[in-house]
């Protein structure tokens, strides 16, 4: 079956410009959740959605948002962007038939300038 | 807060070297524990999932496994090749939670 996708692949924003990325999770699969990837932090979870409603949330700051659709398909939303920003953002989904397996898409690398 | 730490941070063998990276972490309440492989630039690639009740996870030349009373994983890759150059990362979902808490990954070069 189809892996997770994520559009789009590479975004460059400017300061104080708002960016939106989105991820469609493997067929079946419910729960969708958004890692940002830098090198100084490593991988940090930002938040997870499951059946529309998020269900947890990291350590970030409000301008982060993320919504889930009726597919099952999500989006994540920053607003007022900053440098620290410029990441690799993943997209992960899971299925309770896998034990919560996490499959990760290719990523979306956003250049903040 | 649960912690995921990965040693070493880099290491580079000669082709057909076995070798082990090692992953431990704090807080032995976990779901699961997956084990990923990064290649430069991409995203991550699941490798083995190992359940809280299981000990071990084969798969091809790789084998890991789970001591969660220590907080400890290990993952072993036989007969090591260039191809498996790439990041190694370990990860816990701790029980009660939905989310993945990553190490820091180990490095792997290996040489032809």
């Amino acid at each position: 079956k189809a892996g997770v996708t994520q559009t789009p692949r590479y975004l460059i924003k400017t300061r104080g410009q708002q960016v939106t990325l989105s991820c469609s999770p493997i067929s079946g699969h419910r729960s969708v959740s958004w890692y940002q990837q830098t090198p100084g932090q490593g991988l940090q979870f930002l938040f997870e959605y499951f059946s529309e409603t998020q269900r947890n949330k990291g350590n970030f700051p409000g301008r982060f948002s993320g919504r889930q659709f009726s597919n099952s398909r999500s989006e994540m939303n920053v607003s007022t962007l900053e440098l620290g920003d410029s990441a690799l953002y993943l997209c992960a989904s899971s299925g309770l038939a896998e034990y919560n397996e996490q499959f990760f898409g290719p990523g979306t690398r956003l250049t903040v300038l | 807060k649960q912690e995921v730490t990965q040693i070493p941070a880099a290491l580079s063998v000669p082709e057909g070297e076995n070798l082990v990276l090692n992953c431990s972490f704090t807080d032995s309440a976990i779901y699961n524990l997956q084990w990923f492989r990064q290649d430069p630039g991409k995203g991550l690639t699941s490798l083995l999932l190992i359940q809280s009740s299981q000990r071990e996870q084969t798969s091809g030349r790789l084998n890991a496994s789970l001591d969660k009373s220590s907080g400890r994983s290990t993952l072993y890759i036989a007969a090591s090749q260039p191809g498996d150059s790439a990041t190694y990362l370990c990860a816990v979902i701790s029980t009660g939670a939905n989310n993945l808490f990553f190490g820091t990954g180990t490095r792997l070069t290996v040489i032809p």
